[in-house]
């Protein structure tokens, strides 16, 4: 079936830092989300894409849609500490969503 | 809160026992997804509804789940002769899917957590 795979599968930044991760997959998709999961909660939509190549951002959140249609990154500028989490891309059918294998986001002062 | 609501957040239940989890999806809200997520993964699609009618189910749902949305709003998620291996967290997501557009966002709910011991 669909993979997303993420990279990297998990990092520890200091507060400020500019953090960057992306997603990548075998199959070519139409609409890329970004979600991010705080332990024992559901997940909440960051930033959606539809587009190839488009860049789109949501404050200190930007995120892009690859030209190939498979691949997206994200990235986070200045990075504080309510920014530890486990952020997933996804992606899949209008129905029926297929969740990147996430990273986990830690926050150092 | 007008957000996807979810209960109860938590379930402890003994091996062979049935549960039952309700979610209340955003009000004008016509379709609803349930997903199961097991420690370290990402959510994994279960089913999906568009108003009162199940239109997707994955192999996931084994015989022992059924879902149902009675009314078109809010759904459940039944689970019977619970096994270890349902020990998940139960996730419900909504979104509002118009009739000529090809895209639409989910939200996701708290979910339930279920502890089969």
């Amino acid at each position: 079936g669909q993979q997303l795979n993420q990279s990297p599968q998990s990092m520890f930044i200091q507060e400020g830092e500019d953090v960057s991760m992306n997603c990548t997959s075998s199959s070519i998709f139409n609409t890329w989300l970004w979600y991010k999961q705080d332990p024992g909660e559901g997940p909440v939509l960051l930033i959606a894409l539809y587009k190839a190549g488009e860049l789109t951002s949501n404050g200190r959140l930007t995120a892009q849609f690859g030209i190939t249609r498979k691949d997206s990154f994200l990235n986070i500028s200045a990075s504080i500490p309510s920014d530890v989490g486990i952020y997933f891309c996804v992606s899949g059918t209008a129905s029926k969503l297929t969740f990147g294998t996430g990273t986990r986001l830690q926050v150092t002062l | 809160d007008t957000g996807v609501s979810q209960d109860p957040r938590h379930k402890i239940t003994k091996r062979g026992q049935n549960v039952t989890f309700r979610c209340d999806p955003i009000s004008e809200h016509n379709r609803l997804y349930w997903y199961r997520q097991t420690l370290g993964q990402g959510p994994e699609f279960l089913t999906y509804f568009q108003n009162e009618a199940q239109l997707e189910k994955s192999r996931l749902l084994s015989d022992r789940f059924s879902a149902e949305r009675p009314k078109g709003s809010f759904s459940t998620l039944e689970i019977q002769r619970t096994e270890q291996g349902d020990s998940a967290m139960y996730l419900c997501a909504s979104s509002y899917r118009p009739i000529r557009s090809g895209t639409d966002t989910q939200y996701f709910g708290p979910g339930t957590r279920l502890t089969v011991l």
